[in-house]
């Protein structure tokens, strides 16, 4: 079972390069998030996408945009890369319970980010 | 809105001692906890969740939470540790509501470093 599955795994920019970070699930789930991770911070939401053609913002958009390709893929794209950005970048999935009942994330594996 | 503070930033102990790692929350809504599971280049994982009903919440590999209202505390216990418990451990917090569903708020993280 492949999951939630991030690519690259590994990326080193210089300041001001662009890139686009990829997020697969096969789960068939609703909704789809990127978090960065920072020593001392835990996890915070940068973006979401709650279903297929919406996205919205998180808790640090900016800098950042996001493109949910199709249910799923999506992506998370850099436009001019700063030093703050270096961070660990972490995709996940959830079912989404339109009951109101929280459902789990599902995480994939890590997208190390280091802007020079 | 919601914030988490986990209390500990590192917890040492010595393999198959008891072990508590304290997370406490504030919200002014009603609110879904979760403790969270990250091993060494990997994702997170779920450990366990408190959604509703009895206070003392089980998860899996040992592990168990209660859920302490009147002190808006959420703390992980387990009654004797393993070295493949060594990882770092995220309580988190989402409000009700479908609005707020997987829009998960994570504490700082607490490294657990089991000894042998």
């Amino acid at each position: 079972n492949a999951g939630v599955t991030q690519t690259p795994k590994f990326q080193v920019l210089k300041t001001g390069q662009s890139m686009t970070l990829q997020c697969a699930q096969d789960m068939n789930h609703n909704s789809m998030y990127w978090y960065r991770q920072d020593p001392g911070m835990g996890l915070r939401l940068i973006y979401y996408s709650a279903s297929e053609g919406t996205t919205d913002k998180g808790e640090v958009p900016n800098g950042y945009n996001v493109s949910r390709l199709n249910k799923r893929e999506f992506s998370l794209r850099l436009e001019s890369a700063a030093p703050s950005q270096t961070s660990v970048y972490f995709c996940a999935s959830s079912a989404l319970s339109w009951a109101g009942d929280n459902e789990k994330l599902f995480f994939g594996s890590g997208t190390q980010l280091s802007v020079l | 809105a919601q914030s988490v503070t986990q209390l500990d930033s590192q917890v040492p102990v010595f393999e198959e001692a008891p072990v508590e790692l304290r997370c406490n929350y504030s919200s002014s809504v009603s609110v879904y906890l979760f403790w969270y599971v990250q091993y060494p280049n990997q994702g997170l994982q779920l450990l366990l969740k408190y959604l509703s009903g009895s206070t003392l919440v089980k998860g899996i590999n040992g592990f168990e939470a209660e859920f302490n209202k009147s002190q808006t505390s959420f703390h992980l216990r387990k009654p004797s540790v393993h070295i493949s418990d060594t990882a770092e451990y995220f309580c988190a917090v989402s409000g009700h509501g479908s609005s707020n569903t997987g829009k998960l708020i994570f504490g700082q993280g607490t490294t657990l470093q089991v000894k042998p």
